[in-house]
Formats: C-alpha cells, structure tokens, sequence
C-alpha cells in the first residue's frame, strides 16, 4: 500500500460525457501527478501540482484539466470523452515537486463506450 | 529521458536472487538511475535510485558499475509477488515525470 488513494476504482461511461476523478496523496507528500497508461502508448506524464499550483504540463488533452485544493487532493477533470481516453489513470505523489520518487496510486480504469 | 536498455524477460526460481540489468551508455554525469516495478494493472512501485554508490533498501540492492553506464537490480530472495515488469529509468529534462520504455518481465518460479 502506497498510502496513495484513488477513486473511484472503475468507470464505465459512454463517448462525450464528462468524469471527475480524485486522487489523496500520500501523507505530507505536496505534490501530485496524473498519469495516463493506455496498452499502445505506455505511460504518459499528464500534469503535476504542487501545494495547490500546477507545475508542469505533459501531454495533457484541452479536453482534461485538472487541480490540488487546499487539502492537497486533487481532481482530474474528463470531457466530452472519446473511445480512446480508455486507459488506466494513475495518481502520484512526492514530498518535493523535483522528486522521481514518486509514490503511485492503484489507478482508475476508464472504459469509454 | 536517456536511453536504456533492458532484457524483455527473465525468469528466477523463487527463494533466488534475481539479477535485472540495465544499460545506460548515455547517461550524463548528474542523472540518477531509477528503478520502478509495476504488477500486473496496479500502480508502478518506485523501488530505488542511485547516482554512482551502490545502494540498498529494504527491497533491494541497486549496484551501478564504475563508469556509470550501466546497473544492475538485485532482489535478494525472489518470492512469487515479485513477478511484475522491472523498469530502469534516467528521469530529467525539466518535467518532473518519471516515463518507462519497455523494462523486464521478471517471472519467479515456484
């Protein structure tokens, strides 16, 4: 157990509706990322936050947005959803937002039908 | 991210040691080596890092050759939980994103 925590676990939506996931960090850790990992494309860097602010931007859709509030969870916001944003998303969290150690969730698995 | 190379799989009886190497011929002199694990659809494990020393935690050791080109994982004392893809990175360049290439399908057998 990471002490990172995701939910919710899965979701079953149709094409063009919109999803909320969550995401808390492990205690005291500031930072936190959202990952992306399809089966033909590995595992892709969305965005980082860190202590409510964002970070760095990786290959995240305009279709996605996401924020940290106050209490360091964060929420990965998905719309008008397309057959291939299937994937599983993960959350993960570090204590400094230059740290590669970086603590994974156990993920979101997202079908789109 | 600097290029590295690893097996595509390997097998370990389990109660061995399991030896996972990685090559990293490009690596600069300030990038560290990371090594993460993912078991099947559960969220990578970050397992350990380490620059030039030899390192070890209470996963696993992480040995870094002089010339810092290539690693190599030790797992003491495989067990059948440790079955998962094994990956090596050299995270950098401004994101903080750790990003994997293939790694190694580690299989431990009864």
């Amino acid at each position: 157990d990471s002490g990172v925590t995701q939910t919710p676990k899965h979701l079953i939506t149709a094409t063009g509706q919109r999803v909320t996931l969550r995401c808390s960090p492990r205690s005291g850790d500031l930072s936190v990322y959202w990952y992306q990992q399809s089966l033909d494309q590995g595992l892709q860097f969305l965005i980082q936050y860190y202590n409510g602010e964002e970070r760095a931007k990786g290959n995240i859709l305009e279709r996605f947005s996401a924020q940290q509030f106050p209490d360091l969870h964060s929420e990965l916001n998905l719309s008008s959803l397309e057959l291939g944003d299937s994937a599983l998303y993960f959350c993960a969290s570090s204590v400094a937002w230059t740290s590669y150690e970086q603590y994974f969730g156990p993920g979101t698995r997202l079908t789109v039908t | 991210d600097a290029k590295t190379t690893q097996p595509t799989s390997m097998d370990c009886a389990e109660g061995r040691a399991a030896n996972l190497p990685c090559n990293h011929s490009t690596i600069s002199g300030n990038e560290y080596v990371y090594w993460y694990r993912q078991i099947h659809s559960q969220g990578p494990q970050y397992i350990i890092h380490g620059l030039k020393n030899n390192e070890t935690n209470e996963m696993a050791s992480l040995i870094i050759t002089e010339d810092r080109k290539s690693s190599t994982l030790i797992l003491p004392h495989a067990t059948l939980r440790d079955t998962a893809v094994y990956y090596c990175t050299l995270p950098g360049g401004g994101y903080q994103k750790v990003t994997f290439g293939i790694g190694t399908k580690l299989q431990v057998i009864p």
